[in-house]
């Protein structure tokens, strides 16, 4: 059982757009939402994580919309770049020990 | 951000060897630490999940034996992957949960390519 599903599964935008990648959870125990970029050959980097209390949170040109209810969640990318062509993972977890569950990715092209 | 780093990025060895990867944290200390494995264009795979100074956490279907996993300290951990075949042939990543902070945030690894001949 996929805990945790991405879609879509790879995205062209082209540069100066918005890349929208969702991703929806089953467990409602899961109070922590990061999403990660990966470069080919390298480890996901951490770009933004929420947690349920709130309904979005921005940084810089991430934004990550929360919707608990509907057991979503959604990583926003505006004026896309390039530079952003990379793989990007969702991922959630419950607070304390318990480890990631991350959803399959999205491989993201940004093109000029 | 905090930083963890892999030791070796890279090592191929023959079939029948062992291999150890180190992962370190930097600047925190991680009380847990995580192996992943990844194959190409896929995502991560949790292997096991390491507390320091006690016995790792495996997944189902991860061999215990296989895959040793020590984690002596609040900044180091240890992945052994002993008598490689070719089919462990993979992208080896760890991760270290930083606790100092509110949320827990889960840091990785450069991750190590393993080639098994």
């Amino acid at each position: 059982q996929q805990q945790v599903k991405q879609s879509p599964q790879s995205l062209i935008v082209q540069k100066g757009g918005i890349s929208i990648i969702n991703c929806a959870y089953e467990n409602t125990a899961f109070d922590y939402f990061p999403w990660y970029q990966q470069f080919p050959g390298k480890g996901p980097a951490l770009l933004i994580a929420i947690r349920p209390d709130v309904s979005e949170k921005k940084e810089g040109r991430f934004t990550i919309s929360f919707n608990k209810s509907a057991k979503q969640f959604s990583l926003h990318i505006m004026d896309s770049q390039p530079g952003d062509s990379a793989t990007y993972f969702c991922a959630a977890s419950i607070s304390g020990n318990t480890p990631l569950v991350f959803g399959k990715g999205t491989r993201l092209s940004v093109i000029a | 951000g905090a930083v963890v780093s892999q030791h070796p990025s890279r090592v191929i060895c023959k079939s029948g060897t062992s291999v150890k990867i180190e992962c370190r944290s930097l600047d925190f200390q991680a009380t847990t630490m995580f192996w992943y494995r990844q194959f190409p264009k896929q995502s991560l795979m949790l292997m096991a999940t390491s507390n320091e100074g006690s016995k790792a956490t495996y997944e189902q279907g991860v061999e215990k034996d296989k895959f040793l996993i020590n984690h002596a300290s609040l900044t180091l951990s240890t992945l052994t992957v002993t008598s490689a075949h070719p089919e462990d042939s993979s992208f080896y990543i760890c991760s270290a949960r930083d606790r100092s902070g509110v949320t827990d945030t889960q840091y990785f690894g450069p991750g190590t390519r393993l080639t098994v001949l």
